[in-house]
């Protein structure tokens, strides 16, 4: 079956430090790739996502891209901040459903 | 802009209790799903929704029942709770579009103790 893979966290940095998030997805077909982030005691947002093979989502500096050859759809950020301080997870949703498959999530520490 | 509400952000409920947790939308979306979320595992699906009266187990529907009687509306159902059910829970909500790939909105998450 469809799965996702992300890497253990916390991941901690020094503001302005390069970040990136590894995760990888097992799927038949061609699957929606996306991130989602959850700040401290609030619900998921959409951070960003891609349909196809080579699209590159991006929002808020936060970019990333589905590498089909690969199956993966690694988070990068060039310059993280504080503010970007929390939990971020990596989600599928296959063919022809509308139902997400979340990976475990990981923990981001930025200090100033 | 879209909003899930849960009804409660904190709960604390005894063993045996029966316990509604409830969720509503305002912006007509067709799906609606329950997760909970526990560290180290994530989100896992326990129903989900596409319709007025219409549901579908998730991944782990033991020891849960749901409830759409309207549209807006969404209720999780602990039958009889247990101890092994505290968790975040959270609700979701989508529009019936696979095609545009519209996300999936959240609420803040009620976090439940069964004591």
């Amino acid at each position: 079956g469809n799965s996702v893979t992300q890497m253990e966290g916390p991941v901690t940095l020094s503001e302005e430090a390069f970040l990136t998030i590894n995760c990888t997805y097992t799927a038949t077909g061609y699957p929606s790739l996306f991130w989602y982030v959850q700040y401290p005691g609030e619900g998921l947002q959409l951070l960003l996502k891609a349909t196809k093979a080579d699209d590159k989502g991006s929002n808020k500096g936060f970019e990333a891209t589905y590498r089909k050859e690969t199956t993966s759809f690694h988070l990068e950020k060039g310059s993280v901040q504080v503010s970007d301080s929390a939990v971020y997870f990596c989600a599928l949703r296959g063919y022809n459903t509308d139902k997400l498959i979340f990976g475990t999530g990981t923990r981001l520490q930025v200090f100033p | 802009d879209v909003k899930v509400t849960q009804s409660s952000r904190y709960l604390v409920k005894r063993t045996g209790e029966k316990v509604f947790l409830e969720c509503v939308q305002d912006m007509d979306h067709e799906n609606m799903f329950w997760y909970r979320q526990d560290p180290g595992l994530g989100l896992r699906l326990i129903y989900f929704s596409y319709d007025v009266k219409m549901k579908e187990k998730g991944d782990i529907p033991e020891g849960y029942s749901v409830s759409r009687e309207k549209k807006e509306r969404f209720s999780l159902i602990l039958e009889s709770a247990s101890t092994n059910q505290t968790s975040m829970y959270l609700c979701a909500s989508s529009e019936l579009d696979r095609l545009s790939n519209q996300p999936q909105h959240f609420g803040d998450g009620t976090r439940l103790s069964i004591l």
